[in-house]
């Protein structure tokens, strides 16, 4: 079974550029994760969505942030406009129930100069 | 408020020995399920195990095993006879059967010299 699909896996973009991370969950998983992982901030959760409706947006950094779940096998996370503090690798999750383990994407490596 | 507390921030082992990474948690809930995951230079975050809070049995897999203690709120990972490819940060979870939120701690990282 395929796992989850994050692209692109690497983004380098420039200051004030709008940047769209795409992510694809493991089919059946009705959960999906968006975390941020740095050196100083560890993994952070931005948001998540429990059967493509978002259900917590808290940990969501500011306006420039937004997050989508169309249907069921898609999910965006944008930034716009992106600044060099947003360089991070970006992390989609999925699970099949709210108390199973979640499956990681590969994760987005972007920079943002 | 639930928590994961990974005291250890870094550890340093040569290869072959064992080596045991400490995870405690907090939280009033008394249903409750704990991970482990492994985060190897790679990047990636590879899911090791899940725990119910109603089994404290302790789980073998191989050199890994892990010893569940609800007496102290700790869930240890053991790792015997180490080897390099063991070097990775190593991430303890907890969630809760009411929510979706994984609280993650802060990690362990391993480096295991040759």
């Amino acid at each position: 079974d395929a796992g989850v699909i994050q692209s692109p896996r690497h983004e380098v973009t420039e200051m004030g550029q709008e940047v769209t991370l795409r992510c694809k969950p493991i089919s059946g998983h009705n959960s999906l994760f968006w975390y941020r992982q740095t050196m100083m901030r560890g993994l952070e959760l931005l948001i998540y969505f429990n059967n493509n409706v978002p259900i917590d947006d808290s940990g969501m950094p500011e306006d420039r942030f937004s997050a989508k779940m169309p249907n069921a096998s898609f999910s965006t996370l944008k930034i716009q406009p992106s600044e060099p503090r947003d360089s991070a690798v970006y992390f989609c999750a999925t699970n099949r129930d709210s108390t199973y383990e979640q499956y990681f994407g590969p994760g987005t490596r972007l920079t943002v100069t | 408020a639930q928590k994961v507390t990974q005291a250890q921030t870094e550890i340093s082992v040569v290869e072959k020995e064992d080596v045991t990474l400490d995870c405690v948690y907090e939280t009033r809930d008394t249903t409750y399920y704990l991970f482990w995951y492994k985060q190897p230079p790679s990047g990636e975050l590879v899911f090791l195990i899940r725990r119910n809070s109603f089994d404290e049995q302790n789980e073998i897999s191989g050199r890994y095993s892990w010893n569940f203690q609800k007496s102290t709120s700790s869930f240890n990972f053991t790792i015997t006879a180490s080897q390099v490819v063991d070097s990775a940060v190593y991430f303890c979870a907890l969630t809760l059967n009411t929510g979706n939120q994984f609280y993650f701690g802060t990690g362990t990282s391993l480096t295991v010299i040759p």
